[in-house]
């Protein structure tokens, strides 16, 4: 079975201001991951993945994240944010060789102030 | 191409009823998926249907079922509601299930 750990729930940050998102994952198979965005009264929208190759993974609206397998994380990032950013982010895995069933973190509340 | 649509988008029961969701996937996606999103638990995997079978399943009671009719809809009924089956379910397609997953709005179920 496969768990993720997103280590913060809020995350506030000023305009313009560089952000990271932290996401540790445990697993013992191989595994994809994946960040997604939800913003109020909506659904989810796939930011990024990762099934495999170059572990630095660029995504919509500027983001990007990087696999590190030895210290299992999948950390989110974007340089300079802007207010539309402000959203709910969720990290989630599922077992590679298969996108069956994705196993989600708990989310974190991305706010971007003016 | 349309998205996934899901109906209703909000529903208000009581408990002890049962309700049915349902979710139109992305026309040529044969896979369904069904999420539930709480406050307390974030969001938890319900079932996947492919070909009007299912899949996976999560952990969750007997009182959730779903199925998958030949044109690739899905629905998923709720049994003998509680208060702590309010919750966003959403529902996710694709083509099939080795793809990327994409995600309905959800319908809001408050249980009173």
């Amino acid at each position: 079975a496969q768990s993720v750990t997103q280590l913060d729930s809020q995350v506030p940050v000023f305009e313009e201001a560089p952000v990271e998102l932290r996401c540790n994952y445990s697993s013992s198979v191989s595994v994809y991951l994946f960040w997604y965005v939800q913003y109020p009264n909506q659904g989810l929208q796939l930011l990024l993945k990762y099934l495999s190759g170059s572990t630095l993974v660029k995504g919509i609206n500027g983001f990007e994240a990087e696999f590190n397998k030895s210290q299992t994380s999948f950390h989110l990032r974007k340089p300079s944010v802007h207010i539309s950013d402000t959203a709910e982010y969720f990290c989630a895995v599922s077992r590679s060789g298969s996108a069956r069933q994705l196993t989600f973190g708990s989310g974190t509340q991305l706010t971007v102030l003016p | 191409k349309a998205g996934v649509t899901q109906t209703p988008r909000y529903l208000i029961k009581t408990r002890g009823q049962q309700v049915t969701l349902s979710c139109s996937p992305i026309s040529g996606h044969r896979s369904v998926s069904w999420y539930q999103q709480t406050p307390g638990q974030g969001l938890q995997f319900l079932f996947e249907y492919f070909s009007e079978t299912q899949r996976n399943k999560g952990n969750f009671p007997g009182r959730f079922s779903g199925r998958q009719f030949s044109n690739s809809r899905s629905e998923m009924n709720v049994s003998t509601l509680e208060l702590g089956d309010s919750a966003l379910y959403l529902c996710a397609s694709r083509v099939t299930q080795n793809d990327e997953q994409f995600f309905g709005p959800g319908t809001r179920l408050t249980v009173l």
